[in-house]
């Protein structure tokens, strides 16, 4: 079945340790993406990767770091977690051009204390 | 950061009425127009990727039109179910990143 995964589903710790949201997709698409959702600001882009080793900022890429040293995986990296990066983060992928599609994860539920 | 306006913010509606939604986009650099459809406690699933003027799509009851000069798009649903219930999400593609609206909340009643 073609998926996107995400692990963990929820999350509750605290500010200040080191956190890794996994996202993998099993339908060889070169693009992908993560994306915050937060009450009356809809979807934002965080970070995305055109292909393996290509990564650039969305639009809050501030507090995130991101890799994608193989082409089915994509984890989000909080260094220092603060109680503003509490949100339900979404993964997605698709094939390259802006025509195409995205399938998104089942998002990740964060609360940071 | 795109502009990206959708209206109305939210929608109730009784079985059977027809409605339709807006969203407004810079028409300036545009590649494409998705449209997202998203139930509560799921993730977002595409509905559909206009990228030409005067585009339309349809599926089943659900149809969307495009117009890329004067920055604008319509979901239309046609004899609207409970199981319509969701926010659907529009977003403009101007390069390498989708920039999501807020999304248009419609709740159909029994």
């Amino acid at each position: 079945e073609a998926q996107v995964t995400q692990n963990p589903r929820y999350l509750i710790t605290v500010t200040g340790k080191k956190l890794t949201v996994t996202c993998s997709q099993n339908m060889n698409h070169e693009y992908m993406s993560w994306y915050r959702q937060d009450p009356g600001l809809g979807l934002r882009q965080i970070y995305y990767s055109m292909n393996v080793e290509v990564t650039d900022k969305g639009d809050v890429p501030e507090g995130y770091k991101v890799s994608r040293k193989e082409k089915r995986n994509f984890p989000l990296i909080l260094e220092s977690p603060s109680p503003n990066q509490t949100s339900l983060y979404f993964c997605a992928s698709r094939r390259t051009g802006s025509n195409q599609p995205q399938h998104f994860g089942d998002g990740t539920r964060l609360s940071i204390l | 950061i795109l502009n990206v306006e959708q209206s109305p913010q939210s929608l109730h509606v009784q079985e059977g009425d027809s409605t339709n939604f807006t969203c407004s986009f810079p028409s300036s650099n545009f590649y494409a127009l998705h449209w997202y459809r998203w139930e509560t406690a799921k993730s977002p699933e595409a509905l559909f990727v206009m990228t030409l003027n005067g585009d339309e799509k349809k599926k089943g009851r659900i149809s969307a039109t495009l117009n890329t000069k004067e920055g604008y798009s319509y979901l239309y649903i046609k004899g609207s179910q409970p199981e319509d219930s969701a926010t659907y999400l529009c977003a403009p593609n101007a390069g390498n990143m989708l920039t999501f609206g807020g999304g248009t909340r419609l709740m159909v009643k029994p």
